[in-house]
């Protein structure tokens, strides 16, 4: 039952390094986010997708809807973009959200 | 209030206890949704309000979990009977506007905090 596919798991990287996030789905969509999970346990979303890109600050999100998949890119990372991102995804027929198990990302100073 | 409230934020309960976890969404939300979210795992669906009809509930996983929102506000996720498989983190989200609607871009989601649940 995988409707979401997120990848990497988990992602090291140096700040200032630029960072891709991808997310495949199998269902059909009404919408896709990108959310960011802080270990506190509090979620933000970040970016509401069906179609196209979205832009807000160092924060990029892509999708295509014909290869059912989205890539979230964060540029000039920051120790403070550390957290977990999470794809979710909106199925066209319901109102029930998949998600995806995260990505935990860890930038070092 | 400023954002979805979720108490407690941490509960531990013994095989058997019932326990009642509390969401407190944004003033004026309509839609109202609860994920279970178990330790390395993204959230899955639980159950959906609108206002306070239970609109969709096909994610309870057993007739031991109960939700109701009776004034179309606050929201009580309640677990008869725990299991040490109930434990995760059981998080509250809200929207202002239905569901069902057409999608806008303006449209979002706030997420409450969470309660993590510990069963022994």
């Amino acid at each position: 039952k995988n409707e979401v596919e997120q990848s990497p798991q988990n992602l090291t990287a140096q700040e200032g390094e630029f960072i891709t996030i991808n997310c495949s789905y199998s269902v059909g969509i009404s919408a896709l986010h990108w959310l960011q999970q802080h270990p506190g346990g509090g979620i933000v979303s970040l970016f509401m997708l069906s179609s196209g890109k979205k832009k807000h600050g160092r924060l990029i999100a892509t999708i295509n809807i014909q290869e059912k998949h989205s890539s979230l890119h964060i540029t000039a990372s920051h120790p403070r973009d550390s957290a977990v991102y999470i794809c979710a995804v909106r199925q066209n027929t319901g109102n029930q959200f998949y998600f995806g198990t995260g990505t935990s990302l860890t930038v070092i100073p | 209030g400023a954002g979805v409230s979720q108490s407690p934020r941490y509960k531990v309960a013994k095989r058997g206890q019932d326990v009642a976890l509390r969401c407190d969404p944004i003033s004026g939300h309509v839609s109202l949704f609860w994920y279970q979210q178990a330790l390395g795992q993204g959230p899955e669906f639980l159950t959906y309000f609108q206002n306070e009809a239970q609109l969709d509930k096909s994610g309870l996983p057993s007739d031991r979990f109960f939700a109701e929102r009776p004034e179309g506000s606050v929201s009580t996720l309640k677990i008869q009977r725990t299991q040490q498989e109930d434990s995760a983190v059981y998080l509250c989200a809200s929207s202002p506007r239905w569901a069902g609607a057409i999608y806008r871009a303006n449209y979002g989601y706030t997420f409450g905090s969470g309660t993590r649940l510990t069963v022994v």
